[in-house]
């Protein structure tokens, strides 16, 4: 069992490159995440969906873009990448009120 | 007033010494409670899961209070390898939208000192 996979752990975008980061969970989690922190601070809720199909924006959605099309993917999308873009992401999931999972992250720098 | 609250730390404590953690929460719809833990470039991970009857896993014990809408958590012995971050997290139902919403508390820095 797997649990939550993100690829890939590293990544160097210069800026105005595009990338997409991977998520995939094989737990049949309803629930997904993606956060990003930066050095010494909280997690920031970037976008979420509550299961296929459906997805809805976090508190720090600018510049970011996701899809949901099956229960075990949950792709995000950067267009455009700029500096402040810097930062550590994680992807989650969760399964209605337990506890979340959360994969081994992709720390990203924008040059 | 943020949703979920904890001591903004950091704690410096030497080994062997009891530390408490705290966390109060401003949703009364919050249906489940749990302690995260999170070391340095690393992901968060889960510590133990939070219930109204308090529970305790070696030496860690964790308290509900739904009508103080606060959480605590309590190390017993702490050990250099304690040193972490430690988060509150909250799971709120929005009722209406069948919808779950975690919610995070900023963390509190624990270092435990030799």
């Amino acid at each position: 069992n797997a649990g939550v996979t993100q690829t890939p752990k590293f990544r160097i975008l210069k800026i105005g490159q595009s990338m997409t980061l991977q998520c995939t969970q094989d737990m049949n989690h309803n629930y997904m995440y993606w956060y990003r922190q930066d050095p010494g601070m909280g997690l920031k809720l970037i976008y979420y969906s509550v299961g296929a199909g459906i997805t809805d924006k976090g508190e720090v959605p600018n510049g970011y873009n996701v899809s949901r099309s099956t229960t075990e993917d949950f792709p995000l999308r950067l267009e455009l990448a700029a500096p402040s873009q810097t930062s550590v992401y994680f992807c989650a999931s969760k399964y209605m009120n337990t506890e979340a999972f959360f994969g081994q992250g992709t720390r990203l720098t924008v040059v | 007033r943020k949703e979920v609250e904890q001591d903004p730390g950091p704690f410096n404590v030497p080994e062997g010494a009891t530390v408490a953690f705290n966390c109060t929460y401003s949703n009364s719809a919050s249906q489940s409670f749990f302690w995260y833990r999170q070391d340095c470039r690393k992901e968060p991970k889960l510590l133990m899961s939070v219930y109204s009857s308090g529970n305790e896993d070696g030496r860690f014990t964790a308290q509900l209070n739904r009508a103080s809408q606060y959480i605590s958590l309590l190390i017993r012995d702490s050990k250099l390898s304690d040193s972490a971050t430690y988060l509150c997290v909250v799971n709120i139902t929005f009722t209406g939208a069948g919808s779950y919403q975690l919610t995070f508390g900023k963390g509190t820095k624990l270092s435990v000192i030799p």
